[in-house]
């Protein structure tokens, strides 16, 4: 019960357009969400959370939405820019500190 | 921003063979963890640690593994023995604590272990 699906595996998106990145989870207990974009030969780093007391929020230009009773959760790029192309990771973990990754979403912006 | 630290970015080791990763954290923090990356895959659990205890662990910490913090020093890893499907770039993060915002985890810039 710890799986964390995320999809697509691979997005390519016109630059100037928005993307979005879907995951969901089992584990019920899960209430912190956080996003972390990694760049080629990086360490992950953290773009935006959140936690399970909201719905909703936005940081600029990224937006994530959770819904915990589907128990999904989305990151939303809006006016999306080539600096945004990265490999993205959702994630999951309840009170136990146990962040569980998802598989990834490799997102190309077009010029 | 907070830094974690890890030496040596690359280590490349025969099969077989004892290898420890080293990992210097955000000096506050007292939650850490490792992770297990294949090129391009997904950031795969291994372990988290807190006041001198592994908390939780997966599947694939294997018996081989083990990770240790003495006297505040360096996290670490250790594979004893390697094989060859422990080649992989291995994360380490910390967090400052759980709950309240303070569950943020910091990576450092991974470890590239290959196993000959």
């Amino acid at each position: 019960g710890e799986q964390v699906e995320q999809l697509p595996s691979i997005l390519r998106v016109q630059e100037g357009s928005s993307a979005s990145i879907n995951c969901s989870y089992e584990d019920s207990a899960s209430n912190y969400f956080p996003w972390y974009k990694q760049e080629p030969g990086e360490n992950p780093k953290l773009i935006i959370d959140i936690r399970s007391n909201m719905e909703r929020k936005q940081i600029q230009e990224l937006i994530v939405l959770l819904d915990k009773k589907a128990k999904r959760f989305s990151l939303h790029i809006t006016d999306t820019q080539p600096g945004d192309s990265a490999m993205y990771f959702c994630a999951a973990a309840s009170n136990t500190n146990k962040v569980v990754f998802g598989t990834g979403t490799r997102l190309q912006v077009l010029p | 921003g907070p830094k974690v630290l890890q030496i040596p970015s690359h280590q490349i080791i025969d099969m077989g063979q004892m290898v420890t990763l080293n990992c210097d954290p955000v000096s506050n923090h007292l939650y850490f963890y490792w992770y297990k990356q294949i090129l391009g895959q997904q950031m795969e659990f291994l372990v988290n640690f807190y006041n001198g205890k592994v908390m939780e662990k997966s599947k694939l910490f294997k018996d081989q593994f083990s990770v240790e913090r003495p006297d505040g020093s360096y996290f670490t890893l250790k594979i004893q023995p390697t094989a060859l499907e422990d080649s992989a770039v291995y994360f380490c993060a910390s967090s400052l604590g759980w709950g309240g915002g303070a569950e943020t985890l910091y990576f450092g810039s991974g470890t590239r272990l290959t196993v000959l």
